[in-house]
């Protein structure tokens, strides 16, 4: 069964550097959605990616972050200048194409941030 | 906005038990909903959905229940085995034509062997 990969599985970064989360959804996938869980939380929205543009995003979603789809495959998030406050899990997920289709979400890459 | 909450923190059921697991929404417009199973260091593990315009749909040992009246949302799982144990989130889509999808605190179920 095709799924969403993500890599790294862990990153640790220190405060103020730049860290780039990568994402391959699944191949017929149209829809692209960051999300984050802090440790013991809920999961969250960052921002949703429709036809090479962002469709929403949340107030978590400040300058800070930006997401990009480079080529055909691949799906990133960037953070420019990481905080503490941005360790957390990672979801990347995708969609097919009509509104009752369920998001397949990834594994997730841990960010710490120190 | 989410309006997806209302859960149970834990959940224990012995082996072999059916588990119901509960979740309310506030927002009547909303109109998908998708049961999401967790396990330790995964993502979020599709497991059942059901349009606005169901009350009930069934998978392999799963049932969700959806009655509009109350805006209540349950899972139920037949026979439940210790693999079962993971924390469970229902999420939704809060309106037709919406992309996004926001979720529930979760309900964390242990099964007793």
């Amino acid at each position: 069964e095709p799924e969403v990969t993500q890599t790294p599985s862990h990153q640790v970064t220190q405060m103020g550097q730049e860290v780039i989360l990568r994402c391959v959804p699944i191949s017929n996938h149209l829809y692209f959605y960051w999300y984050r869980q802090i440790l013991g939380q809920k999961v969250e929205f960052l921002v949703s990616f429709y036809n090479n543009e962002i469709s929403e995003k949340s107030e978590i979603f400040d300058d800070q972050f930006s997401v990009e789809r480079p080529d055909g495959s691949n799906f990133t998030l960037k953070i420019r200048s990481t905080k503490l406050e941005d360790s957390a899990m990672y979801f990347c997920a995708s969609r097919g194409q009509g509104g009752g289709s369920p998001l397949h979400f990834g594994n997730g890459t841990r960010l710490t941030v120190t | 906005g989410e309006s997806v909450g209302l859960h149970l923190p834990t959940l224990s059921v012995q082996e072999g038990d059916n588990s119901i697991i509960n979740c309310a929404y506030s927002n009547s417009a909303s109109d998908y909903f998708i049961w999401y199973k967790q396990e330790s260091g995964k993502g979020p593990q599709f497991i059942i959905d059901i349009r606005s315009n169901m009350d009930k749909r069934q998978g392999q040992r799963v049932t969700v229940l959806l009655n509009k009246t109350v805006k209540h949302l349950s899972l139920q799982i037949a026979a439940t085995q210790p693999g079962d144990s993971a924390v469970y989130f229902c999420a939704e889509i809060p309106r037709t034509g919406a992309n996004n999808l926001f979720f529930g605190t979760g309900t964390r179920l242990t099964v007793i062997p």
